[in-house]
């Protein structure tokens, strides 16, 4: 067990492309979450997964924000048209619980600088 | 709406000065209090949940304790390592709310 796994690390793009992030949760873990995280600011929620199943999205995903995790395995949160607002670290994070209660253990971040 | 609250935003400690990180909290209903460390550039690392206010739960120096308001982390005769960012969230459902950290910087 490796912990969550968060690709790549870090990303430098140009305003208006797209990127893609990637998170592999740890194994057998059914919920997985997406944070933002901004310098002085903690981790926001964005949203969050059971099994294949996006289950809620925070009004902080944007029509440009989207993110998948086909067969309940890993998830990729893609951003479209990248604007310098979206300069932040995007956290993974995952659980193993049957109800809502259950240790939430995060990757190491993707950080994401649009200039 | 749910809300956490973290004092102080800084903390100097000489090494070996016991203190206490404070965290607040307003939620309609506590499922867990998570604390967290969180070192530059990196992501959260989880420290404890509390559940129920008296609960208390210790790691080596570190001890978290909850009441119906409020969670403390209490540092005893912290070392140099112990510097990092301390993150508190309540459980809003599936998601965290977290506090925007208490900075500690522990000098030798």
């Amino acid at each position: 067990d490796t912990g969550v796994s968060q690709n790549p690390r870090h990303k430098i793009t140009k305003r208006g492309q797209n990127v893609t992030f990637r998170c592999d949760p740890i194994s057998e873990h059914n919920r997985l979450y997406w944070y933002r995280q901004t310098l002085g600011q903690g981790p926001e929620f964005l949203t969050y997964f059971q099994n294949e199943a996006q289950l809620e999205k925070s009004r902080l995903l944007s029509d440009r924000f989207s993110a998948e995790r086909p067969k309940g395995s890993f998830s990729t949160l893609e951003i479209q048209r990248t604007e310098q607002g979206d300069s932040a670290m995007y956290l993974c994070a995952s659980s193993l619980a049957r109800s809502f209660e259950g240790t939430i253990y995060f990757g190491e971040g993707s950080w994401l600088t649009v200039v | 709406e749910d809300q956490v609250t973290q004092s102080p935003e800084a903390l100097r400690l000489q090494e070996g000065e016991s203190s206490s990180l404070n965290c607040s909290y307003t939620v309609s209903g506590l499922r867990g209090l998570f604390w967290y460390r969180q070192d530059p550039g990196k992501g959260p690392e989880f420290l404890f949940t509390l559940y129920s206010a008296g609960e208390e739960k210790e790691k080596e120096r570190l001890k978290a304790t909850l009441t119906k308001k409020e969670s403390f982390l209490h540092i005893t005769a912290p070392k140099p390592e112990d510097s990092a960012t301390y993150l508190c969230a309540v459980q809003d459902g599936p998601k965290l709310i977290f506090g925007t950290g208490t900075r500690l910087q522990v000098f030798p």
